[in-house]
């Protein structure tokens, strides 16, 4: 079965830390690119970001609402995906999922349950 | 910034055709995808590339893309389709999503 699982999320002070992760299965996980997508409470969804599979040297992107404070890292070993959120602000609280697109489809077929995350 | 736009609400009566929209400069020369998302659930990709559908996706969900406009029509609406949907492009590698529009089945 196709799954993405996030953890981690929580409820954290203003500038504080934090790291979600999110663990792959069914699927070919070294080969995919992985990005975060967050949606604050009763709002509508965000891109966070992504980092790019191997063949593309796992390369990031940023959406620039979180550049500098986020970090999008990956582990093929664990398949995991990670998100490290430093500065948190109010306006990072939200459900963050993990998605990803099978090959080709520009689009996001396999999501998480998705993680909250509280800043306050 | 690149912004995709869509209408906040719309009404379609059960089994009439569900019609939501999504606005972007030259939008056309994107690839559109368009997301269910029902209250408490993940969002579930219905449509990509503008008017392919997944598979288990049932076909009466169609979408188009031309000019402007991006276009995600539900034929023969069902009670089960009342849920908010998302339309996505990507933009200079940035993933950016419409406000999305919540679909009322009355």
């Amino acid at each position: 079965e196709v799954q993405l699982v996030e953890s981690g999320g929580d409820l954290v002070q203003p500038g504080g830390t934090l790291r979600l992760s999110c663990t792959a299965s069914g699927f070919a996980f070294s080969d995919h690119y992985m990005d975060w997508v967050r949606q604050a409470p009763g709002k509508g969804l965000e891109w966070v970001g992504r980092t790019r599979n191997k063949r593309n040297n796992y390369a990031p992107e940023y959406a620039a609402s979180v550049k500098g404070r986020f970090s999008i890292s990956r582990d093929e070993s664990k398949q995991s995906l990670y998100l490290q959120m430093t500065n948190l602000k109010s306006d990072d609280t939200a459900v963050y999922y993990c998605a990803s697109g099978s090959g080709g489809t520009l689009a996001f077929d396999i999501w998480g349950q998705g993680t909250l995350v509280t800043v306050s | 910034s690149y912004e995709l736009t869509q209408a906040p609400s719309v009404s379609v009566s059960p089994g009439q055709t569900g019609t939501i929209t999504c606005s972007g400069d030259n939008l056309v020369n994107k690839y559109v995808s368009w997301y269910q998302q029902k209250p408490g659930h993940s969002p579930v990709l219905v449509i990509y590339h503008d008017n392919k559908r997944p598979s288990g996706i049932p076909e009466r969900f169609s979408g188009s893309n031309s000019e402007n406009t991006a276009t995600l029509t539900i034929s023969g609406t069902q009670a089960t389709d009342e849920a908010d949907y998302y339309c996505q492009a990507w933009v200079s590698s940035t993933a950016v999503f419409g406000g999305g529009t919540k679909l009322t089945v009355l």
